[in-house]
């Protein structure tokens, strides 16, 4: 099983949006709507963002949002701030009870 | 609230077997709603799953590591375990255990850092 592929980093100004993208395959993304986003600061256990494709768990800002089209999942984060910087993950169900994850994408808040 | 910890040697030798165990409180591992998972990740790296147990020992595990890879529950102790066989350096990682819910691992616990060398 191959990991999502992600860019390494992605950026903007306080304020602005940035889309984070998280392809796959057939097997994994687009097959099954169970992409997960984490966000992981330094140092620190990753934490869950959003989960099944759009849902944001109890707490996480709706300044987050996801999405998907075909084998491609997307991560929005909205009227950026500084805390928001942080490394985040998608992740994937994949076919025969497979998990997998991206590389990661290293968000910079200018 | 639910936390989980893991424990077990910060050192492992080349070719030895790396043990670890997630200890579960403020909930129970014998949820029927809930699979328990361990997940790693090499220093300045990404995130890798290796494998997932119900409490009832149903087993899935990364098929890139799935030849060395066991995990088991102890319900009664509240912890599930991880052993990885015949460990290289690539085995070094923060490991991580998590509970999932879904499809998702929702609550983490704060990672170890398991080094291996000789």
């Amino acid at each position: 099983q191959s990991a999502l592929t992600q860019p390494p980093s992605a950026s903007g100004s306080p304020g602005q949006s940035v889309t984070i993208s998280c392809t796959g395959t057939s097997s994994d993304v687009g097959g099954y709507n169970y992409v997960s986003w984490y966000q992981q600061h330094p140092g620190k256990a990753p934490k869950l963002m959003i989960y099944e494709v759009t849902k944001r768990p109890s707490g996480v800002p709706d300044r987050f949002s996801g999405s998907k089209s075909g084998n491609t999942a997307s991560l929005t984060v909205s009227g950026l701030q500084a805390e928001d910087e942080a490394d985040y993950y998608c992740s994937s169900y994949a076919v025969n009870n497979n998990w997998v994850f991206g590389g990661g994408t290293k968000l910079t808040v200018l | 609230q639910l936390q989980l910890q893991e424990s077990g040697p910060g050192l492992v030798k080349p070719s030895e077997t790396l043990s670890l165990t997630c200890s579960v409180s403020g909930g129970f591992i014998s949820s029927s709603s809930y699979y328990w998972g361990w997940i790693r990740q090499p220093p300045g790296k990404g995130l890798e799953w290796i494998g997932t147990i119900y409490y009832s020992g149903s087993t899935y595990y990364s098929p890139s590591l799935k030849s060395r890879v066991t995990m088991s529950v102890d319900t009664s102790k509240n912890q599930f375990s991880l052993k990885l066989t015949s460990v290289t350096a690539a085995d070094t990682a923060v490991y991580y255990c998590a509970r999932q819910r879904g499809y998702s691992f929702n609550y983490w616990g704060q990672g170890t850092l398991v080094t291996v060398s000789s």
